[in-house]
């Protein structure tokens, strides 16, 4: 059964805190993407990956970056954690596709600014 | 740019009700179109997709048919099952270049079957 994996399910930490996001898949995937949703404004691209250390920004890139250092593993990294980045943030990856391949989503990690 | 607009929920309906979702798109050139489901508790996953205009997505019971003139995709279910419950998003996909193969998604319906 394929999987994406992420690391935690719940999340809670401080104001100024570096927050590391982990996602795993094992499906070997070159498109690797981290969204975050939040009520009303559905999925918001944050950053994608479509190669081992290549990286490009969504469409909400400020306040986070992120790292792929292997095919299997894309980390979602907030610098210095602000409450407006109280979300939940979901992993996906997929193959690339000229119609749009299927996404494979990570259950998603809840993560609270406290 | 390329966006998505869903109807807003939450949707409430009685078990073997009909569900309509409306979603309606702008893009630039010819998208695929997509329905994502996610249950409680879950991450979201594919429900169905059409690639061309006039294609009908079809599983589970739930349809949607990609009409162009109307950039709409809307998704239909004749008779729905408390198992129905959960968040509908409508999705995009443009190719713009060969790297890289993003989904824009609409805000997502919720939606709620009682028995």
């Amino acid at each position: 059964d394929v999987k994406v994996t992420q690391s935690s399910r719940y999340l809670v930490k401080r104001t100024g805190e570096k927050v590391f996001l982990e996602c795993v898949q094992d499906m070997d995937h070159e498109n690797m993407f981290w969204y975050r949703q939040d009520p009303g404004l559905g999925l918001r691209l944050i950053y994608f990956s479509y190669d081992v250390k290549m990286k490009e920004k969504g469409d909400i890139p400020e306040g986070y970056s992120v790292s792929r250092e292997k095919k299997e593993r894309f980390s979602l990294i907030l610098e210095s954690a602000s409450t407006n980045q109280t979300s939940m943030y979901l992993c996906a990856s997929n193959s690339p596709g000229q119609t749009g391949e299927k996404l494979f989503f990570g259950s998603g990690t809840q993560l609270s600014v406290l | 740019g390329d966006s998505v607009t869903q109807m807003e929920g939450p949707v409430t309906l009685s078990e073997e009700a009909c569900l309509t979702i409306n979603c309606t798109y702008t893009a630039t050139g010819y998208p695929s179109l997509f329905w994502y489901v996610q249950y409680p508790g879950e991450g979201l996953q594919l429900l169905l997709k059409a690639t061309k205009a006039d294609d009908k997505g079809s599983n589970k019971g739930f349809e949607a048919t990609y009409r162009k003139e109307t950039t709409s995709f809307h998704l239909e279910k004749g008779s729905v099952q408390v198992s129905d419950s959960a968040v509908y998003f409508c999705a995009l996909f443009l190719m713009i270049k060969a790297a890289g193969n993003k989904l824009t998604f609409g805000g997502g319906t919720r939606v709620l079957v009682k028995p």
